[in-house]
């Protein structure tokens, strides 16, 4: 695609329940990261992959959070159990190569998460 | 530790100029971006300033003092549409950003 894809857009869920989040990043895109943000505060960095491993998953907030991507394209952001301090907005970007070059990602529109 | 400090809100005439400072405090430097944030939208890439100096584009400049710790970005010409939230950030690693909390732009015509 032209651009970073995420879906869904919006979900809303029940707290308790798991919810799964997808990017489809820009084809040819090695690198993939995915980030959270809450109501009018900064970004916060979950984890990144290099094709289809994830050298750095520091950033995943607890053991319920996981993520997975497949054939170096898709990724899936995994919440199990979730609590309502997971409502946010969570961020996918993408980008050629790695930042140190050029400080450019590319944002999809984000999945905004409520859990009730 | 890494961090970077951008002023929470900014308050600018429309027609006017505005600049968005930022410091950071980093081990091992290799850049400062720039990116814009419409609410409700995606960060969108504005620019990256890697060596000392000021890069222009369009009505748009970023600039750069790696001997200070400190950047900023420049908005000539205000327009509405110009109010977003603008954040820095700065490459931890070669694939790690660090940023900032954030620059709320507000505009009056």
């Amino acid at each position: 695609g032209a651009g970073v894809s995420q879906s869904p857009s919006n979900k809303v869920t029940e707290k308790g329940k798991d919810v799964e989040l997808r990017c489809d990043p820009i084809s040819g895109h090695t690198a993939l990261y995915w980030y959270r943000q809450s109501l009018g505060q900064g970004l916060e960095f979950l984890i990144y992959f290099q094709g289809n491993s994830a050298p750095d998953k520091s950033g995943l907030p607890s053991d319920r959070f996981s993520a997975e991507r497949t054939g170096g394209s898709v990724s899936t952001l995994t919440i199990q159990r979730t609590q309502q301090e997971d409502s946010a907005v969570y961020l996918c970007a993408s980008s050629r190569s790695g930042t140190q070059n050029t400080g450019e990602l590319f944002f999809g529109e984000g999945s905004r998460l409520t859990v009730l | 530790g890494q961090s970077l400090e951008q002023p929470s809100e900014v308050t600018a005439v429309e027609g006017a100029i505005v600049q968005i400072n930022c410091t950071y405090q980093t081990s091992g430097f290799y850049g400062l971006s720039w990116y814009q944030q419409h609410d409700g939208g995606a960060p969108t890439f504005l620019s990256y300033n890697a060596l000392d100096g000021l890069e222009e584009t369009g009505r748009f400049s970023s600039f750069l003092s790696r001997s200070d710790s400190y950047g900023y970005l420049l908005l000539q010409e205000l327009q509405m549409k110009d109010s977003a939230s603008y954040f820095c950030a700065v490459p931890r690693s070669n694939y790690q950003l660090i940023w900032g909390a954030g620059t709320k732009l507000i505009i009056k015509p």
